[in-house]
This record gives structure tokens, C-alpha cells and sequence, in this order.
């Protein structure tokens, strides 16, 4: 079975600032995917970035990147620039190559973006 | 618009009275999924369906039944509520097959009060 942790239950930032959340996980597989996603206080679940387990490169999105580390089974993300708007709990998540909607959620942080 | 609608959005019930949290996508997804959100647990999942007929249990289907007659519709059924299902439920739906990226469309939420 797969676990996710996510160590930072509560984090905060400054806007304009850089912050890193962490994750986590523990898994047998050699093929998957990772995935952080953001809810924001209206409660929508919303995908942030997306990683796929044979790519080598980080994933980026705008102003969100990953730091994928495979062999240490980390997978961080990286928000620059942070908005007000950032603010929100954030959730990595671990799915197998060919699990269908199976996923498998940490525990969340929860971002607090300070003007 | 592509979305995944749930009903209610928010519920207070009595233990032992059945309910149903109605669960619709539009987006012709083979996949389907619930899930609960419990504060520090992150999201676990409660059953998932693979296509029309086709569901399994996931992490937590204690307590609960799904049904999956129309590829559109996956409703969660509580039998018999009981308090320590009083939590924020989730419906998510993807693509199945090579369309599957593993992102998931999820619905906004129901908010659960079991007294």
C-alpha cells in the first residue's frame, strides 16, 4: 500500500515571497504519477501540477514547480512570487501507473499567504 | 460546461436515518470515485467505478453503498448514519483508458452533519 505524508500541517508566507511545501511518500511501484493539488477556501479541489514518474525533469506551471526526487521519494512544491489568491490547504497525491481514479491524498498543509 | 455536480451541498441528519448524496459528471467519464475529507487525514477513499456496473470498495466503504447504473451517475448511499460519518464528501470523476491522465474533475463538496 501507498502512503503520503505531508510534514508542514500549517505553513505561511509573505506575499511576492517563495515557499516550499513538502511530500512525502512510500511506495513499491516504478510507475506513477504525482500530483499537488490546491482547495481553496470555497472548498474546490483544483489541480495545481502534475509528475509523471519516468520523466527526469521537474514539472512547472507558471509560477508552481516541483522538485521531484525519486530515489529519496520526495516530491516538494515550490510556489514563487506567492498571491494573496494562494492561499488555500494543499494536498499531495499518489496515484500507480494504472490505477484508474484510485489516488491516494496526504494529510494537507494548510498556506497562508500574508499581505 | 464540463463539470461534476453533488447534492446536497450541505446535510444535517440524525444517526440511523438513510440519505443519499446524488453524484452526476457531464464530461462522459468511465471513472468515478468518493471520497471523504477529514482534517489532518487528507482525502481517503470511500469506493470507486471503473465503468457502468463495475464498482469496488476503496480505503474506507465501511457504512456505505454505491450504485452505478447510468455512466453519468455514481450516487453514495448511508444505510444508517452513523456520527463519525459526519465529514466533507467528495465525487471525482476522470477518463479511463489512455485518456486517463490521472487528473480528477471533482465535484464542490458536501458538507455531512450526522447528530
Amino acid at each position: 500500500a501507498q502512503t503520503v505524508t505531508q510534514s508542514q500541517p500549517e505553513m505561511s508566507v509573505q506575499e511576492a515571497e517563495t515557499v516550499t511545501l513538502s511530500c512525502t511518500y512510500d511506495t513499491s511501484e516504478n510507475n506513477y504519477y504525482l500530483f499537488w493539488y490546491k482547495q481553496p477556501p470555497s472548498r474546490q479541489m483544483i489541480l495545481v501540477i502534475r509528475q509523471e514518474a519516468y520523466k527526469q525533469q521537474n514539472a512547472t506551471e507558471n509560477r508552481f514547480s516541483v522538485n521531484f526526487q525519486k530515489a529519496a521519494k520526495s516530491f516538494s512544491l515550490k510556489i514563487s512570487d506567492s498571491q494573496l489568491g494562494d492561499t488555500a490547504m494543499y494536498f499531495c497525491a499518489f496515484r500507480r501507473r494504472n490505477a484508474g481514479n484510485m489516488l491516494t491524498f496526504g494529510g494537507g498543509t494548510r498556506l497562508m499567504v500574508k499581505p | 460546461e464540463a463539470q461534476v455536480t453533488q447534492n446536497p451541498r450541505y446535510l444535517i441528519t440524525v444517526t440511523g436515518k438513510k440519505l443519499t448524496v446524488t453524484c452526476s459528471q457531464n464530461m462522459n467519464h468511465e471513472y468515478m470515485s468518493w471520497y471523504r475529507q477529514d482534517p489532518g487525514l487528507g482525502l481517503r477513499q470511500i469506493y470507486y467505478s471503473m465503468n457502468v456496473e463495475v464498482t469496488d470498495k476503496g480505503d474506507v466503504p465501511e457504512g456505505y453503498k454505491v450504485s452505478r447504473k447510468e455512466k453519468r451517475n455514481f450516487p453514495l448511499i448511508l444505510e444508517s448514519p452513523s456520527p463519525n460519518q459526519t465529514s466533507l464528501y467528495f465525487c471525482a470523476s476522470c477518463s479511463g483508458g489512455g485518456a486517463n491522465t490521472g487528473e480528477l474533475f471533482f465535484g464542490e463538496g458536501s458538507r455531512l452533519t450526522v447528530l
